[in-house]
């Protein structure tokens, strides 16, 4: 099992850029999360999907973030334009449902300038 | 909010001795999980405990819950320098697969 593939694992961009991260989650997994990590915010649960369906997406900060997953292997997280307060870590995690464990990738670490 | 909290939120001992890290949560729960980040990796589940349980243990890990004081407390015993990490509780608060987790304690084991 390969787990949660997140790409990139870093990306440097000037402030007005799009970025797009990827997500692969692990086969089989009903469930996919996005969440952001900062020192200050912690560790904060942007959208999840089921079944490739967005089911709460309150906490995409704005309009700038969308995310996507256009089948059951593949999710996006876009952020466009990109601001330097966008810097952080991004997860992608999948999980089976039924109140099991979720399973994280490394991160894509996100800055800015 | 319903995020958990952690406590403390950094903790420094030596090679050998117990760590014990505690969480608070402010709602019912469905169950609550520990998780174990090391530096520039993602979050690894360590164990579930459920509402309806109050001792859970696996390996050198022991956690405990006491739903009438919503909190919970992960004990690492006999700690190794390996096990410098973050631990993070999350609770799973409305039966479905979403899970708010807390500050996370830093904790680091001095060889």
């Amino acid at each position: 099992d390969a787990g949660v593939i997140q790409s990139p694992r870093h990306e440097v961009t000037e402030m007005g850029q799009e970025v797009t991260l990827r997500c692969k989650p692990i086969s089989g997994h009903d469930y996919l999360f996005w969440y952001r990590q900062t020192m200050m915010r912690g560790l904060e649960l942007l959208i999840y999907f089921n079944n490739n369906v967005p089911i709460d997406d309150s906490g995409m900060p704005e309009d700038r973030f969308s995310a996507k997953m256009p089948n059951a292997s593949f999710s996006t997280l876009k952020i466009q334009p990109s601001e330097p307060r966008d810097s952080a870590v991004y997860f992608c995690a999948s999980s089976p449902g039924g109140g099991k464990p979720q399973h994280f990738g490394d991160g894509t670490r996100l800055s800015i300038l | 909010s319903q995020q958990g909290e952690e406590d403390p939120q950094a903790l420094s001992i030596q090679e050998g001795e117990n760590a014990t890290m505690n969480c608070s949560y402010k709602t019912s729960i469905n169950n609550l999980q520990w998780y174990r980040q090391n530096s520039g990796r993602g979050l690894v589940h360590l164990i579930l405990i459920r509402s309806n349980e109050r001792e859970k243990h696996s390996g050198r890990l022991r956690v405990t819950l006491d739903t009438s004081k919503k909190s919970s407390s992960l004990l690492i015993t006999a700690s190794r320098a390996a096990d410098t990490a973050s631990y993070f509780c999350a609770t799973d608060y409305n039966a479905g697969n979403m899970l708010t987790f807390g500050g996370g304690t830093r904790l680091m084991v001095k060889p």
